[in-house]
């Protein structure tokens, strides 16, 4: 079946690295845009980042930008997001998920289809 | 950026209630618009997108409309199963936001 799993949340220092990957199955990898969002504790949801299906696009929220980057392996079917700088403000659920529409165009693109299970990344010191 | 204001915040309703949910942007977003559903500890999942299209394997009680500015999305007769957090969320242009999300609790 389709299914995302995320990795790589913890525990991690103010100003500190992290790096989150997301592996996918049941689908053509290579063929969709990949997204990756937020969810603070007890708040609502934040998109973050995402990745056109080939990796030659990428946009990033302000909040983010300059710190996080965002890149794909489609021979791992697999999406990353390196979290550098990392402030108390981005502890959050960090879920990945798939964009609902192949190569980006249609009127599912930029909504998102299935998503993983999430991972937590808590930043303090 | 585009804003998302989701109204109300909380809507306390029964079983078999007809329950609607507004999502007002603060500028137009024609009709991208997608609607989610989700669970305490739980990943969101997509119910409707393009503002009225509904995902497939989704209840047909769950419906979508709206236009521009002010979208809707409406649980013909409310079930045990669809008490949860909804949030809308436009892809109209860069960056995408959500709605700040409406809990929908047991009366």
């Amino acid at each position: 079946q389709v299914q995302l799993v995320e990795s790589g949340g913890g525990v991690v220092q103010p100003g500190r690295s992290l790096r989150l990957s997301c592996v996918a199955s049941g689908f053509t990898f290579s063929m969709y845009g990949m997204h990756w969002g937020r969810q603070a504790p007890g708040k609502g949801l934040e998109w973050v980042t995402d990745i056109s299906y080939d990796g030659t696009n990428k946009y990033y929220a302000d909040s983010v930008k300059g710190r996080f980057t965002i890149s794909r392996d489609n021979s791992k079917n697999t999406v990353f997001l390196q979290m550098n700088s990392l402030r108390g403000d981005d502890t959050a659920v960090y879920y990945c998920a798939k964009d609902g529409a192949d190569w980006g165009y249609g009127p599912r693109g930029g909504a998102f289809d299935i998503w993983g299970q999430g991972t937590m990344v808590t930043v303090s010191s | 950026d585009i804003q998302m204001t989701q109204s109300p915040s909380t809507l306390s309703a029964s079983v078999g209630d007809r329950v609607t949910i507004t999502c007002r942007a603060s500028q137009s977003i024609i009709t991208w618009l997608a609607w989610y559903q989700q669970k305490p500890g739980k990943a969101p999942k997509l119910l409707i997108y393009k503002a009225s299209s509904l995902e497939s394997g989704v209840p047909s009680r769950f419906s979508g409309s709206g236009s521009g500015t002010e979208f809707t999305l409406t649980i013909s007769s409310l079930q045990p199963d669809d008490f949860a957090t909804y949030y809308c969320q436009h892809y109209d242009s860069y960056p995408w936001t959500f709605g700040q999300g409406t809990k929908v609790e047991i009366k």
